[in-house]
This record gives C-alpha cells, sequence and structure tokens, in this order.
C-alpha cells in the first residue's frame, strides 16, 4: 500500500520560508509513470496544486507559485520536498503531498502550516 | 488556466436517493477529469478516474460520465457514509485545478 507522510514545520514567520518533506513508502519515487505532487487548501478556499516533480528531475510549477516555489527530491531517502519563500498569511493552509498516475490517487493525511508572527 | 464549475455547491439528500454533481470545465479536456471524496480532517479519496472509470475499491454506487466540457458524477442509493465533499479534478492542462467542491449532507 501506498503511504505518503508530510513533516515540518507547523508555523512559520512572514517572509520566511516554508519547508515541506514527503517520506514516500509502498512505493519508489525513482518509478518511471508518477508524478510527485505539493498541493494545498486553505481554510475556506479549494484545492490549489503547488506543483510537480518527476523521477527524472523534472519539475512543473503553477504559475502563479512559481517564482517561490521550489520541488526537491531525494531518491536515497524516497523523500520529496517543498520550499515556499517569502510566505505570507495567505500561504496558510493545509499542504498535502500526493502521487500523481492517473488523477491523484495517493494523498498525504496533510499538514497544517500557518503564517504568523 | 482551465476554471472548473462544480454544481450545485451544497446538496441535502435523504438515503438511498440519487445524487448527481455536475462539473463543467472552461476549455475542452478530453477525459481528463477525475472524482474525489473528501471527509473532514481526512485527505481526498480518489473515486473516479478519466472521467468514468472506477478506481481500486470504490463502490459501485458511484460512477462517472461526460466528456470535452460537462461531465457528472453520479450516487446511486446514497448511503450515510456518503456524507462528504466531492469535487472535481483537470489533468490534462498545466497547471492542474480542482472544482470548488459540493458538499453532500444526509438529511
Amino acid at each position: 500500500q501506498v503511504q505518503l507522510q508530510e513533516s515540518g514545520p507547523g508555523l512559520v514567520q512572514p517572509s520566511q520560508t516554508l519547508s515541506l518533506t514527503c517520506t514516500v513508502s509502498g512505493a519508489s519515487i525513482g518509478d518511471v509513470g508518477y508524478y510527485w505532487s505539493w498541493i494545498r487548501k486553505p481554510a475556506g478556499s479549494g484545492l490549489e496544486w503547488i506543483g510537480r516533480i518527476y523521477t527524472s528531475g523534472s519539475t512543473n510549477y503553477n504559475p502563479s507559485l512559481e517564482s517561490r516555489v521550489t520541488i526537491l527530491q531525494d531518491k536515497s531517502k524516497n523523500q520529496f520536498s517543498l520550499k515556499l519563500s517569502s510566505v505570507t498569511a495567505a500561504d496558510t493552509a493545509v499542504y498535502y503531498c500526493a502521487r500523481e498516475h492517473w488523477g491523484v490517487d495517493y494523498w498525504g493525511q496533510g499538514t497544517l502550516v500557518t503564517v504568523s508572527s | 488556466e482551465i476554471v472548473l464549475t462544480q454544481s450545485p455547491d451544497f446538496q441535502s439528500v435523504t438515503p438511498k436517493e440519487k445524487v448527481t454533481i455536475t462539473c463543467r470545465a472552461s476549455q475542452n479536456i478530453g477525459t481528463t477529469l477525475h472524482w474525489y471524496q473528501q471527509k473532514p480532517d481526512q485527505p481526498p479519496k480518489l473515486l473516479i478516474k478519466y472521467a468514468s472509470q472506477s478506481f481500486s475499491g470504490v463502490p459501485s454506487r458511484f460512477s462517472g460520465s461526460g466528456s470535452g466540457t460537462d461531465f457528472t458524477l453520479t450516487i446511486n442509493s446514497l448511503e450515510a457514509e456518503d456524507a462528504a465533499t466531492y469535487f472535481c479534478h483537470q489533468s490534462g492542462t498545466l497547471p492542474l485545478t480542482f472544482g470548488g467542491g459540493t458538499k453532500v449532507e444526509i438529511k
């Protein structure tokens, strides 16, 4: 069974960088045919796709966030990560890591990140 | 980007009733449309992939149809455990986008 688990600080100060890691079990992020993604849901709003990374290391980002987002992978640890710089209160959300294959077929439980001083 | 518009936003339904949720895409997306169920404090669960294909383990009362710009999720004979928010998602064009969601309440 594929499982994903987000980890990282739950509180980030404004203007700082949000950093999250996703640990994958039951599958390898090196497997061909899958994208490994970050998606977020602000309170009271819908889901927003942040971006994804493929096993080759190539990435796609949402243009609305592209200038502030970096997604990296560490195949030795079977992890991928998200960095979002210059955060504001608008970045407060539940952040999910997920696997894309046919749609998003597996999701992490999600982690709440609050941007506040 | 492709905008997905769901309707209705909210639906209150009695058990065993049939539920129909629609999702309209702002551009033709073929069948690259997927449906999810999300309950409070849980991650979304994939129900239907590529407009009409049931994902593994999903009860047969859930079905999907449509192509191009108009899509439908149908729940036949609603059960109490189906109380949740349902939303659509397109994976055909970057950036990937999601519908706003339809909350289904059990009367």
